[in-house]
C-alpha cells in the first residue's frame, strides 16, 4: 500500500530564507510523486511532479523537489521564501496505474516578515 | 480552456439527510476523482470514474456513491449523513494517457452536517 509521511504539521520561516518541507513515503512499486499548494479557501495546485525521469524537479514559483530512491524521500525546497508562500502543502504518492493519490496530512506553512 | 467546477460551494445538511455534489471536468478530460478532506487532514480518496464507470474505491462505506455522465461530469452522492461527513469534497480531473497523468483539482464544495 502506498502512504506518505510529512513531519512538522507547522513550519514557521523569516521571509527571504530557505524553506525546507520532508516527505518520505512508503510504495510498492515505481512512484509518482507530486507536492500540491493549497491556499486558504482555494483549490489543490500542482507545484511539481515526478515520474521517473530527472531526480531532480523544479516546479513553480521556484520551488523544487529531489527525489531519493534509497532514502524513499520527495523533500521540497525554495531557496528563499516569499510572503505569498504561506500556504499549506501536501506530499503525494501514487502507484497503483489508476492514479490513485495518497496525500500526506500536509505542512502548514507561515512566512514571517 | 475550462477549469474544474463544483457546486454547490458551501451546503448545510441535517444528520440522516441525502446531499448530492457536482463537478464538471476540464475540458478534454474524461477521468474524474473524488476526494474528502477532513479539517487539518490531508485529502482522502472515496473513488474515481473512467468512462462512466467506477474505476477504483477507497475505504468509504456504501453510502458514498457516484455517477458519471456522457460529457464525464459527475455526481457524489452521500446517504444518511453523519456527523463525520463534515468536510470539504473534492472533485479532480484527469486524462488517461500513457505513462501516467496529472489530476486538476477543482475548488471543493465545504458540506457541513449537523
Amino acid at each position: 500500500a502506498q502512504s506518505v509521511t510529512q513531519l512538522d504539521s507547522h513550519v514557521s520561516v523569516s521571509e527571504g530564507t530557505p524553506v525546507l518541507l520532508r516527505c518520505n513515503y512508503s510504495s510498492s512499486y515505481s512512484p509518482s510523486l507530486f507536492w500540491y499548494v493549497q491556499h486558504p479557501n482555494k483549490g489543490l495546485q500542482l507545484l511539481l511532479k515526478y515520474t521517473s525521469a530527472a531526480t531532480l524537479v523544479k516546479g513553480i514559483n521556484g520551488f523544487e523537489a529531489e527525489f531519493k530512491k534509497s532514502e524513499t524521500s520527495f523533500h521540497l525546497t525554495k531557496p528563499s521564501a516569499h510572503m505569498s508562500d504561506a500556504a499549506e502543502y501536501f506530499c503525494v504518492v501514487s502507484d497503483d496505474g489508476n492514479n490513485r493519490l495518497a496525500f500526506g496530512k500536509g505542512n502548514q506553512v507561515v512566512v514571517i516578515p | 480552456e475550462t477549469g474544474v467546477t463544483q457546486s454547490p460551494t458551501h451546503l448545510i445538511k441535517t444528520r440522516g439527510q441525502q446531499v448530492t455534489l457536482r463537478c464538471s471536468s476540464q475540458s478534454g478530460h474524461n477521468t474524474v476523482s473524488w476526494y474528502q478532506q477532513a479539517l487539518g487532514q490531508g485529502p482522502q480518496f472515496i473513488f474515481q470514474y473512467y468512462r462512466e464507470e467506477e474505476n477504483g474505491r477507497g475505504n468509504f462505506p456504501p453510502r458514498f456513491s457516484g455517477l458519471q455522465f456522457p460529457n464525464y461530469s459527475s455526481e457524489l452522492n452521500v446517504n444518511a449523513l453523519e456527523l463525520d461527513d463534515s468536510a470539504l469534497y473534492l472533485c479532480a480531473s484527469s486524462s488517461r494517457t500513457s505513462g501516467g497523468y496529472e489530476q486538476y483539482f477543482g475548488p471543493g464544495t465545504r458540506l457541513t452536517v449537523t
